[in-house]
């Protein structure tokens, strides 16, 4: 089947470690996306790749990295710096050729600073 | 700034009645409008999207409504069910540019359905 898989559901985090969020996608999707949920927050954007070894800042940036190194996977990396991690972690992707179309969500991660 | 404005926050719904949803943008280069829908510790899914050439896009007992000169859309869901009781995003993004793909959400409206 293909879709994108999360990993893992869930994650605990120690103040001041830095943890791995891990996103892959078999869609064949150009573009990737991470999103950060936070009740009443809506979706708000981190990161985003359109292209290989390429990635820009979302609204959210600030504390949080990622990388590109296939088209398959796009890893967020929620650092210390992050001073407010613990949320719910989705990450999206959509095919960039032939218009505007559908974006498909993981099941999320759900992080908690403990 | 809010690129996307979604009301209301929270809706509750009788069974069988008629739930809207509403959404205002100001980017007119916007030229696909999405809606979204979201269970409880799942991810979002598509529900039905709608382009600014048309009006109205109906699928099943879910309709987008388009106003491309008022720059709104809205989500209505006919005899709502309690089934529908989920969160509900409206979205949007513009063809090219940097942002090319990148869609805008609104803040998300947390329905609920009685039965």
């Amino acid at each position: 089947d293909g879709g994108i898989t999360q990993s893992p559901k869930y994650l605990f985090r120690k103040e001041g470690q830095n943890v791995t969020l891990s996103c892959e996608q078999n869609l064949n999707h150009d573009a990737m996306y991470w999103y950060r949920q936070d009740p009443g927050q809506g979706l708000r954007l981190i990161y985003y790749s359109q292209i290989v070894n390429d990635f820009q800042k979302g609204d959210i940036a600030e504390g949080y990295s990622v990388s590109r190194e296939k088209k398959e996977s796009f890893p967020l990396t929620v650092t210390s710096a992050q001073k407010n991690p613990t949320a719910f972690y989705l990450c999206a992707s959509r095919p960039l050729a032939g218009g505007n179309t559908e974006a498909f969500f993981g099941q999320g991660t759900r992080l908690t600073v403990v | 700034q809010q690129q996307v404005k979604q009301s209301p926050q929270s809706l509750i719904v009788q069974k069988g009645g008629i739930s809207i949803i509403n959404c205002a943008y100001e980017n007119t280069a916007f030229d696909y409008f999405p809606w979204y829908q979201q269970f409880p510790g799942k991810g979002p899914a598509l529900l039905i999207a709608i382009r600014p050439d048309v009006s109205e896009k109906k699928e099943g007992r879910f309709t987008i409504s388009f106003n491309k000169s008022a720059k709104q859309f809205s989500l209505h869901i006919m005899d709502s069910q309690p089934g529908d009781s989920a969160t509900y995003f409206c979205a949007a993004s513009n063809p090219g540019g940097s942002t090319l793909g990148r869609l805008y959400f609104g803040r998300g409206t947390q329905l609920t359905v009685w039965p």
